[in-house]
């Protein structure tokens, strides 16, 4: 079946700080991944995306990609800020079990301290 | 934008009582919505699909004459979670999104979830 592994937290770095979280995925098809990011007493939003292999999603200052030998999809960013502080979710849709069923990771906690 | 609301944000009930969540699209309508529960230190888990106008489609596993869902317009959708017990208590969050569903990802805008507590 799908599934979605990431790194757990928390995740306590200082600001400017070089950050990297883990996600592995297992999957039926070939997926979509997706890195979703909550902040505080919001819903979560999409980050990045990449759709298929070797495709680099990207979108303020985080990066992933998508690497279909190592089924991974690492979150990056060089230069974290107090604003990154959030927590951070890794997740698939699998076409082959429904292109809108997401299948999330348990989410990182990151709290970036100036 | 996207936005999507839930309320309430947080509830406390009592065994043996049914408590409703309300999931709205605020500034766009949604003929899809989804509803998952997420446990402490767990992924989110996908409960159900809630197309307007139709039957919700549960996943395996979920009762669905205890998590109640009415999707009866483009932009409500309720869960009922009926004769509530302790093990019910959790996170809730809703999804929605613009489109129909297709062989495409269409993104999905998540509302900020409510926190159900049985005592």
């Amino acid at each position: 079946g799908d599934s979605v592994t990431q790194m757990e937290g928390p995740v306590t770095l200082s600001e400017e700080a070089f950050l990297t979280i883990n996600c592995t995925y297992t999957a039926t098809g070939y997926p979509s991944l997706f890195w979703y990011v909550q902040y505080p007493g919001e819903g979560l939003q999409l980050l990045l995306k990449a759709t298929k292999a070797d495709d680099k999603g990207s979108n303020k200052g985080f990066e992933a990609t998508y690497r279909k030998e190592t089924t991974s999809f690492h979150l990056e960013k060089g230069s974290v800020q107090v604003s990154d502080s959030a927590v951070y979710f890794c997740a698939l849709s699998d076409p082959q079990t429904g292109a809108n069923n997401l299948f999330f990771g348990t989410g990182t906690r990151l709290t970036v301290i100036p | 934008g996207a936005v999507v609301s839930q309320h309430p944000s947080r509830v406390i009930c009592k065994s043996g009582t049914s408590v409703k969540i309300e999931c709205r699209s605020l500034d766009f309508q949604a003929t899809t919505m989804f509803w998952y529960r997420q446990f402490p230190k767990k992924s989110l888990m996908l409960m159900a699909t809630s197309n307007e106008g139709s039957k919700a489609t549960y996943e395996q596993g979920v009762e669905k004459d205890k998590f109640l869902i009415n999707h009866a317009s483009l932009t409500l959708s309720t869960l009922t979670v009926t004769s509530a017990h302790p093990e019910d208590s959790s996170f809730y969050i809703c999804s929605a999104i613009k489109g129909g569903t297709g062989l495409l990802y269409n993104e999905q805008f998540f509302g900020p979830g409510t926190r159900l507590t049985v005592l």
